[in-house]
């Protein structure tokens, strides 16, 4: 089944413990990228990859790492996170530039 | 700013009836346009997308409508069902700038039996 997964699905941290979210496709896409959404913010762009060691900021994206060393991977990396990166995140992955992008189910982060 | 928004951030029907759910968008340079559907504790959900050439597009019971001249785009969904009750998101895609999406910030629909 062709799918955006995440791990984990749920976690609680506190303020400055560095954490890992990771992300992988199987859909061989080109393009991933990190959102995160907050109540009457809608979803927003933290950063993007449009192929293997390409990557680039989004809209919001102090505080956060990426890395895309393979195309089915790109985690999102928090070296000292901090109460306000407390979210909803959603990594994507599209076919390529102007194409649609899926989903994944969510991970839901709460920063102590 | 550039924006993409939405004129109801909520929308009642009744089951069966037809649902349309509207989205502004500010940047006529966009060529690209997707509407989600975001159930509870899920992540977004294609629809159904749209290219700036078109002006209409349709699918399984959803119809998307564009209109360049007053930047509007719209979502009907026909005989709506309660498996319909989700947020919608509808979405811009700039030329260049990474393939970034930019959404609005969502409509709740409400199939009401």
């Amino acid at each position: 089944e062709a799918q955006v997964t995440q791990n984990p699905r749920y976690l609680i941290t506190v303020t400055g413990k560095k954490l890992t979210v990771t992300c992988s496709q199987n859909m061989n896409h080109e393009y991933m990228s990190w959102y995160r959404q907050d109540p009457g913010l809608g979803l927003r762009q933290i950063y993007y990859s449009m192929n293997v060691e390409v990557t680039d900021k989004g809209d919001v994206p102090e505080g956060y790492k990426v890395s895309r060393k393979e195309k089915r991977n790109f985690p999102l990396i928090l070296e000292s996170p901090s109460p306000n990166q407390t979210s909803l995140y959603f990594c994507a992955s599209s076919p390529g530039q102007g194409r649609t992008q899926y989903f994944g189910p969510g991970t839901r982060l709460l920063v102590l | 700013g550039e924006s993409v928004g939405l004129h109801l951030p909520t929308l009642s029907v009744q089951e069966g009836d037809n649902s349309i759910i509207n989205c502004a968008y500010s940047n006529s340079a966009s060529d690209y346009f997707i509407w989600y559907k975001q159930e509870s504790g899920k992540g977004p959900q294609f629809i159904i997308d749209i290219r700036s050439n078109m002006d209409k597009r349709q699918g399984q019971r959803v119809t998307v409508l564009l209109n360049k001249t007053v930047k509007h785009l719209s979502l009907q969904i026909a005989a709506t069902q309660p498996g319909d009750s989700a947020v919608y998101f509808c979405a811009e895609n700039r030329p260049g700038g990474g393939n970034k999406l930019t959404f609005g910030t969502g409509t709740q629909l409400k199939v009401e039996l």
